[in-house]
């Protein structure tokens, strides 16, 4: 199995709103992250877990709140979006071996922010 | 930040004909990747060059690595209408950061 899934596929949210996105992996990985992608822009990194701890934060604002449960799940938790927050969220996963990296990425939750 | 631009932004092409995408970069690197995006949705890994590495084939790929230009291309040949996608170089810096940094991307349309 190396697929990267994805919830919900859409999502539409008021500023006052709290949704998650969630993100599962079967491939043993040990490496996962959440980028986030506006249209026709390369994907951004906002967060790095390594073995199920946050190893990169990148200065990500605190309205984002992201949760690794195991190592299988990860979990990006919205609260008081700004609608300059609507973008494609794209999470990842990699083995994490240290040697060279390949990341696996999902299919992506469109959230738009009203 | 931003540690690739991909030149061209975007390129239009007839089916067969070749494809070429390049990729410039600013720090030393363990590795470079590229990376197709079909509109709106994840990207999907193509091909790893290591540093150490000049050439390298897949299929109808070929990837070329200059580290001291600090340049790559990616080339496809023979294309076709699925090669329609965005193409993203990303970078692995020299860093032990365990990230990658992605280019600017190149849209690839394939005229059928």
């Amino acid at each position: 199995d190396t697929e990267v899934t994805q919830t919900p596929k859409h999502l539409v949210m008021g500023m006052t709103n709290k949704k998650s996105l969630k993100c599962e992996q079967h491939m043993g990985h040990r490496a996962m992250y959440w980028y986030k992608q506006k249209a026709k822009k390369p994907p951004e990194l906002m967060f790095v877990y390594s073995y199920e701890k946050l190893s990169i934060n990148e200065s990500v604002p605190s309205r984002f709140s992201p949760e690794c449960p195991n190592s299988s799940l990860l979990n990006l938790h919205l609260h008081a979006l700004q609608p300059e927050d609507s973008a494609l969220y794209l999470c990842a996963s990699s083995q994490d071996g240290g040697g060279p990296d390949t990341q696996y990425f999902g299919p992506g939750t469109r959230l738009t922010v009203l | 930040s931003q540690q690739g631009e991909e030149d061209p932004q975007a390129l239009s092409i007839q089916e067969g004909e070749n494809a070429t995408m390049n990729c410039s970069y600013k720090t030393s690197i363990n590795n470079l990747q590229w990376y197709r995006q079909n509109s709106g949705r994840g990207l999907v890994h193509l091909i790893l060059i290591r540093s150490n590495e000049r050439e390298k084939h897949s299929g109808r790929l070929r990837v070329t690595l200059d580290t001291s230009k600090k340049s790559s291309s990616l080339l496809i040949t023979a294309s076709r209408a699925a090669d329609t996608a965005s193409y993203f170089c990303a970078t692995d810096l020299l860093t032990g950061r365990r990230a990658l940094t992605f280019g600017s991307g190149t849209r690839l349309q394939v005229q059928p």
